[in-house]
């Protein structure tokens, strides 16, 4: 069966540092990857997807950006974080584009608050 | 451009009385449409999908949901609300062939002793 970690579960960190959530997948090949921020009282935002490794598509500008080293590893980094990034943010997979009734799994989350 | 609508940010029902959370839809192609469940500091679970082989949809946990076309809509209903289901709903839809999905803002459900 396939799962989907994240670490770390929660993370404070200051104003200016940088940052590197990172999601892994297991028991599938070639998954789409997605990250996600979810503000608080708020929906859950795209930040970024992938279909494949080095192959990263941005979904809106941001002080983020997103790697995929390996097929199953999706990194979410930020060389200086700023206050209104805090959140908590969600990676998640699907089975390969090309149909769009393919649901997403998701992780459990990083809880991020930058102080 | 398709988007999803959740009517009402917080719904609120007693134990054993019906739980419908709403869901409008903007399409201009036959959609895909999904609930999700969120508990408090977890992520999201699958409750059920519409994928066009049958308008009313059962999932997991006693939900189900029915596709409208006319109305636009995939309102999620479970006859009878239990303690355990207070947590935050989620309606998206899948745009063609891209595999991303659009949320809605969610639906926080509260359900009452």
């Amino acid at each position: 069966s396939q799962t989907i970690h994240q670490w770390p579960a929660t993370l404070v960190q200051p104003v200016g540092s940088p940052l590197s959530l990172e999601c892994t997948v297991e028991g599938t090949s070639n998954p789409n990857l997605y990250w996600y921020r979810q503000a608080a009282g708020r929906g859950l935002q795209l930040l970024f997807y992938s279909v494949g490794i080095g192959q990263i598509s941005s979904e809106v500008p941001q002080n983020l950006s997103a790697s995929r080293p390996q097929d199953r590893q999706f990194i979410l980094s930020s060389k200086k974080l700023l206050l209104s990034d805090s959140g908590f943010y969600l990676c998640a997979w699907s089975l390969s584009v090309g149909r769009s009734d393919y649901e997403q799994y998701f992780g459990p989350g990083t809880r991020l608050t930058v102080t | 451009a398709q988007s999803v609508t959740q009517l009402g940010s917080h719904v609120s029902v007693s134990e054993g009385a019906l739980v419908l959370l709403r869901c409008n839809y903007s399409s201009s192609v036959p959609p895909y449409l999904f609930w999700y469940v969120q508990y408090p500091n977890q992520g999201l679970q699958l409750l059920l999908k519409y994928t066009s082989a049958a308008t009313l949809v059962k999932g997991i946990n006693g939900f189900e949901a029915e596709f409208k076309k006319s109305e636009t809509s995939f309102h999620l209903t479970k006859p009878s609300a239990h303690m355990s289901d207070a947590a935050e709903y989620f309606c998206a839809v899948s745009p063609s062939n891209t595999g991303k999905l659009i949320f809605g803002q969610g639906t926080t459900l509260q359900v009452k002793p």
